[in-house]
């Protein structure tokens, strides 16, 4: 079946403008995540999106990160005024359930948005 | 100090080696615990779960220390195609699949 996809693959942009990054959960997944991961460094947590409930933004590295997650799909990842310590592949994944103890926790990864801002 | 530590090699072995990883954390609340496997240019993939008396997966074992915070990985009769970056992986507690991810350890096998 289809994984998890993001568009687009690769985006390079001007310091100072502002980004839109896309990601199509696998249907049916009830949690969505949002990570980003930096040359040489471990992937780290932006946003986690759980069916209805309010968004944990807790990763969220300033107010010029933002995220939506329409209708309980599709994700998107808004990055205004970019600067260059922005740079990074963007990683989206979902899973099942949200909920380590259930069944179905396991995320799947997205290819990733890889972001240069010049 | 960061969350999660590894060794980022990289690790040359041979064909058929035996090469061990290791990762500790510092939150002394992680619940849950995780090997992903990252290919150059391609997202991560679960590996195998960690669980407190130690598994495994064919050629790959996993151990978990909870009083030393540490976390292990073992991989026999290595393979060409185990040539990856190893992520150690923590989820901490608070109910839902929050991870936090090492730097990865990077495993180079030639022939």
């Amino acid at each position: 079946g289809a994984g998890v996809s993001q568009s687009p693959s690769n985006k390079v942009t001007e310091k100072g403008k502002d980004v839109e990054l896309r990601c199509d959960p696998i249907s049916g997944h009830t949690a969505l995540y949002w990570y980003r991961q930096s040359l040489g460094q471990g992937l780290e947590f932006l946003i986690y999106f759980q069916g209805n409930s309010a968004p944990d933004k807790s990763g969220l590295p300033s107010d010029r990160f933002s995220a939506e997650r329409t209708g309980g799909s599709v994700s998107t990842l808004t990055i205004q005024r970019t600067q260059q310590e922005d740079s990074a592949v963007y990683l989206c994944a979902s899973s099942l359930v949200g909920a380590m103890r259930l069944a179905g926790y396991e995320q799947y990864f997205g290819p990733g948005t890889r972001l240069t801002v010049t | 100090r960061k969350e999660v530590e590894q060794d980022p090699g990289p690790f040359n072995v041979p064909e058929g080696a035996t090469v061990a990883f290791n990762c500790t954390y510092s939150n002394s609340a992680s619940q849950s615990f995780f090997w992903y496997r990252q290919d150059c240019r391609k997202e991560p993939k679960l590996l195998m779960s960690v669980y407190s008396s130690g598994n495994e997966d064919g050629r790959f074992t996993a151990q978990l220390n909870r009083a030393s915070q540490y976390i292990s990985l073992l991989i026999r009769d290595s393979k060409l195609s185990d040539s990856a970056t190893y992520l150690c992986v923590v989820s901490l507690s608070g109910g839902y699949n929050k991870l936090i991810f090492g730097a990865g350890t990077r495993l180079a096998v030639h022939p």
